[in-house]
């Protein structure tokens, strides 16, 4: 079972900061927090993770909380092309673990 | 790096029939996960490898369904007989090692119609 919570859907205007949010309250202190997210019709692609400090990449910037229960990934500069699905995932980071995908956030990036 | 290759990329075929879907892995990676989406259960790990051995295929729905990795670049994943609730988009990734497993790169799919 999906370990997080993320809303369905979401709207966000060409140009601004998109900010996906996704709760783990049951996080363990092993556990990372993983982001992906699959454009239509297309494979899942890998976009940032974190264990408990905030993480920037070329991508996106995740915000994770103090306590860790909960994070945000933030687009900054959102274009059509984010238009995508988007899973929030946390796992330990041992080779016996496996990734399991939840329902994710439908963001729709509008012009 | 050609990414994670799948083939073929659409298959249709008739209830019953064998069906064969094929990936080639990045090079140098060391686990290959088959996965299957569909739109009541999204995106399901079926099995996954370890340098060519499998690990975990606890979430293989059924004897119908069976993979191999005979080598390093190369894993199949096959359906016999396959059923009309086999239709899905069926996915292939690889990490490498020392990640944690954690960096998958995905292929673009094989979808799979069964008639």
């Amino acid at each position: 079972d999906a370990k997080t919570t993320q809303p369905p859907s979401m709207d966000c205007a060409e140009g601004r900061a998109a900010n996906l949010p996704c709760n783990h309250s049951t996080i363990s202190g092993n556990e990372y927090v993983y982001w992906y997210r699959q454009i239509h019709s297309q494979g899942p692609q890998y976009i940032i993770h974190g264990l408990k400090n905030n993480e920037t990449n070329e991508m996106a910037s995740l915000i994770i909380t103090e306590d860790r229960k909960s994070s945000t990934l933030i687009l900054p500069h959102a274009t059509l092309r984010d238009t995508a699905v988007y899973y929030c995932i946390v796992r330990a980071n041992n080779y016996g673990q496996n990734f399991v995908f939840g329902p994710g956030t439908r963001l729709s990036v509008l012009p | 790096d050609a990414g994670v290759i799948q083939s073929p990329r659409h298959e249709v075929t008739e209830m019953g029939q064998e069906v064969t879907l094929r990936c080639k892995p990045i090079s140098g990676h060391d686990y290959l996960f088959w996965y299957r989406q569909t739109m009541m259960r999204g995106l399901e790990l079926l099995i996954y490898f370890n340098n060519n051995v499998p690990i975990d295929d606890s979430g293989m729905p059924e004897d119908r369904f069976s993979a191999k990795m005979p080598n390093a670049s190369f894993s199949t994943l096959k359906i016999q007989p396959s059923e009309p609730r086999d239709s899905a988009v069926y996915f292939c990734a690889s990490s490498p090692w020392g990640t944690g497993a954690n960096v998958l790169t995905f292929g673009a799919g094989s979808r799979l119609t069964v008639l």
